[in-house]
This record gives structure tokens, C-alpha cells and sequence, in this order.
């Protein structure tokens, strides 16, 4: 069955980075995209980007362009969310999910059909 | 960028009750590319329905959505207890956004 397994809880002060994995199994790694979810606590969610499994092409949410990247280690079949300049609003859970395209998988029209358990990183000094 | 906006904010019922959650649009959504999730406390979000009315494997049939447009439809013909959650819903025509969310709690 399809898993998504995430590393676990970070706690960083304003201004540092921090980096977030994300463990695919159960399925044929290259043949989907990964797209990274946040969430604020008792907030919604929000899309932050997407990675392609096949070639490492990204595409990031406009908000956090130049803070975000997003990488894969296909030999590992694992795929990884930095986040550079951290604040205290992005403290959050972050979910890696599954992108199923809706069309052209290179414009972000993707619906999320398994998710990982989610990995909370708080922003504190 | 679309804006989707879900009401009621808070549905309260028992169980084996309908509850039925709506989603609307700020423009048409292309393709009906709208999704819908569930998310309980602690809990990463579930994929019910894509475009607009498909289930996704595992379902219940008690779960449908319906709609086009700019307006779209989450029912639950029957409440079960495992049931009580958020239910949020996103479109995928335009970008993708999600809506706020419609908590389905206990009455």
C-alpha cells in the first residue's frame, strides 16, 4: 500500500532553516510529483509546492518563492522540503502528499490522494 | 486566484443524519477540478471526492459530491459515528486553493 513516512518534530529560532523529509513507498516513485502542504495551528492548508519524481522539476507557491526547495533522492525514493529564514508565523504541521494532475502536471493543478502523518515544526525563540 | 468559500463554518447533527456542506467558487472552476478531504483531530487529511463527484478507493458510498461551476456539494446520506471531522474542499482547475473548512460535530 502507498506510505508516505515523515521525519519527525523540529524546533528552530527566527532565521534558521529547516528540512523536512518525506519516505515513499508502496508505489512507483517516478511516475508521480510530491506536493507540500502546511498547516497552521487550528488554520487551514495551504499548498506551498510540488516536486516531479521523475525529473526534479519544482514548481513553489508564489508567497515563499526564493524561501522554499524542494529535492528528491530517487534512489532512496525520498523527497525533502527546506525551508530557509524561518518566522514565527511558519510555524506549522507540513504534510508531503501525493500529486495526482488534473492536466498538464507542469502547471499546479493537482489534487493530493495520500498524505504523509505530518511533521510539526515550531518557529521560536 | 479563486477563493472558495464553505458554509456552514460549523454543522451540527446526530449521527444517522444527512449532512450536506457546500463550496462556492469566486469564479468557475475549470474541468470541475474540485476536491474534497476530511481531516480529523491529529490526523493528516483524507481524499473523499475528485472532480466534483468521484470517489476515491476505500469511500463509503454514503460520501457524494455533486455540483459544477462554481457551486459544489459534499453529502454525508448517513452520519456515522467516525464521521465527525473538518471537511475541507480545494480546487484544482485554476492553481489550486483550499477552502476554510466546514466542522461536522455532534449535536
Amino acid at each position: 500500500q502507498v506510505q508516505l513516512v515523515q521525519s519527525g518534530p523540529e524546533v528552530k529560532k527566527p532565521g534558521a532553516s529547516v528540512k523536512v523529509s518525506c519516505k515513499a513507498s508502496g508505489y512507483t516513485f517516478i511516475s508521480y510529483g510530491l506536493s507540500w502542504v502546511r498547516q497552521a495551528p487550528g488554520q487551514g492548508l495551504e499548498w506551498m509546492g510540488w516536486i516531479s519524481g521523475y525529473n526534479g522539476h519544482t514548481i513553489y507557491a508564489q508567497n515563499l518563492q526564493g524561501r522554499v526547495a524542494m529535492t528528491t533522492d530517487t534512489s532512496s525514493r525520498t523527497a525533502y522540503m527546506e525551508l530557509r529564514s524561518l518566522r514565527s508565523d511558519d510555524t506549522a504541521v507540513y504534510y508531503c502528499a501525493r500529486a495526482r494532475c488534473g492536466g498538464d502536471c507542469y502547471v499546479p493543478t493537482y489534487y493530493f490522494d495520500y498524505w504523509g502523518q505530518g511533521a510539526l515544526v515550531t518557529v521560536s525563540s | 486566484e479563486i477563493v472558495l468559500t464553505q458554509s456552514p463554518g460549523t454543522l451540527s447533527l446526530s449521527p444517522g443524519e444527512r449532512a450536506t456542506l457546500s463550496c462556492r467558487a469566486s469564479q468557475s472552476v475549470s474541468s470541475n477540478y474540485l476536491a474534497w478531504y476530511q481531516q480529523k483531530p491529529g490526523q493528516a487529511p483524507r481524499l473523499l471526492i475528485s472532480g466534483a463527484s468521484s470517489r476515491a478507493t476505500g469511500i463509503p458510498d454514503r460520501f457524494s459530491g455533486s455540483g459544477s461551476g462554481t457551486d459544489f456539494t459534499l453529502t454525508i446520506s448517513r452520519l456515522e459515528p467516525e464521521d465527525f471531522a473538518v471537511y475541507y474542499c480545494q480546487q484544482y482547475g485554476s492553481s489550486l486553493t483550499f477552502g476554510g473548512g466546514t466542522n461536522v460535530e455532534i449535536k
